[in-house]
Order: structure tokens, then sequence, then C-alpha cells
């Protein structure tokens, strides 16, 4: 079946660290790839997102590239912020079999903590 | 600009007890999802609808039921609740074209079973 692995957190970072948190997948088909964000005490949003191989998704300096290869989506970002202190979570969909439904699989999520 | 409404927020129940969740979307999404979030378990998906009028199990249907009352509403129900059904509830909703598209989430809903 489908599944996503991500780095064990928490991860604390003082501002202006760079950033990676890894995510490694396993799929049948061929999957989209996306990381989402929680905030605390709200919902996930997604934060980007990669449709085949060799794409990367991109957004708020947030970078993340699908590498078929290694069968991995990692995150990184060059320098982080307070404000991006959250849960980040690694997530699969493949579209088979759900009559167009996107149904995600997800990480175990990794929590962030950025100091000042 | 409401998105997903979810209700109740928090909800303690004793072993037993029925509930309803309620879910609602305003952005004429065709498809709609429940999910649970456990520490360190990330998000697993319980029931989702890909249309109206269809609903299909997820990973962990035991225990649930769905019902997706229109296109708008999607209601998980709890017939029998559990200690092991204390978690947080997320309803999500999102287009179906075929393509892998984003997910919609509502701000949660905290259940504990005593």
């Amino acid at each position: 079946g489908n599944s996503v692995t991500q780095m064990e957190g928490p991860v604390t970072l003082s501002e202006e660290a760079f950033l990676t948190i890894n995510c490694t997948y396993t799929a049948t088909g061929y999957p989209s790839l996306f990381w989402y964000v929680q905030y605390p005490g709200e919902g996930l949003q997604l934060l980007l997102k990669a449709t085949k191989a060799d794409d990367k998704g991109s957004n708020k300096g947030f970078e993340a590239t699908y590498r078929k290869e290694t069968t991995s989506f990692h995150l990184e970002k060059g320098s982080v912020q307070v404000s991006d202190s959250a849960v980040y979570f690694c997530a699969l969909t493949t579209l088979e079999g759900s009559q167009g439904a996107q149904k995600l699989v997800f990480g175990q999520g990794t929590r962030l903590t950025i100091n000042p | 600009n409401a998105g997903v409404t979810q209700t109740p927020k928090f909800q303690v129940l004793k072993t037993g007890q029925s509930m309803t969740l309620q879910c609602a979307q305003d952005m004429n999404h065709n498809s709609m999802y429940w999910y649970r979030q456990d520490p360190g378990m990330g998000l697993r998906l319980i029931y989702y609808s890909a249309s109206e009028g269809t609903t299909d199990k997820g990973e962990v249907p035991n225990g649930y039921n769905v019902s997706r009352l229109n296109k708008r509403e999607f209601s998980l129900r709890l017939e029998s609740a559990a200690p092991s059904q204390t978690s947080v509830y997320f309803c999500a909703s999102s287009e179906s074209k075929g393509i892998a598209g984003e997910l919609f989430f509502g701000e949660g809903s905290r259940l504990t079973v005593l």
C-alpha cells in the first residue's frame, strides 16, 4: 500500500537557520506529492505540491523537489522565521480507485519550533 | 470566507454514548472527507464522499458512519463511542477533477471519550 515516512521531530532551530525536513514515500502508480502545514489551533493548509517526477513545488520560501529515483520529497527553506513554527505534514495521493477524490496519505508530521 | 465549518469544536462523551460531527463547505466542492489526527500518526482517512450520493470507507472506518446529506454537508456519526475514538477530527473538501488538487480543512473537532 501507499505510505509516507517523515523525519522524526520535534525540530528546533534558530531564526535564519536552514531547514530540511525529510520525506520519503512508497506508492503504487504515479503519486502526486504535497506538503501541508498546520499552525497552532488551526486545520491543515496546503503549502506546496508536485505532480510529476523532477517537479519543484515552492511557496513562501519553502521548496521541495519530487525525486522519483530516491522516492523522496524533502522540504527546505533557506532562512526560517519564528512565524514558520508549525507542524508540517508530507502527503501523497494517487487518485486510483477514488472516483476523483483526493485520498491523501499523510506522514506522521514534524513539529518545527523556531526560536528568535 | 467560511470555507469548511465543523461543529462542535469540543466534545466530551462517556463510553457508549453517541454523537454526530457536522461539516459544511461553501466552496461548491464535489468531494468531502473525514480524517482523524492522533499524536505520532499523522492524519488517517475515516470515510470520504467523492460526490453527492456516494460514500466510501477510508483507512480506519470501524466504529463510524457517515452521511452525505447534500453537496454542502457531510456528517460523521459515532454510534457507541469508545476511548480509542478520542482524537481530533478534521473535515475537508476538494474539487474532483482527476488531477491532484488541494484539500481545504476545517479547524477540527476535539473529542474526548471517557
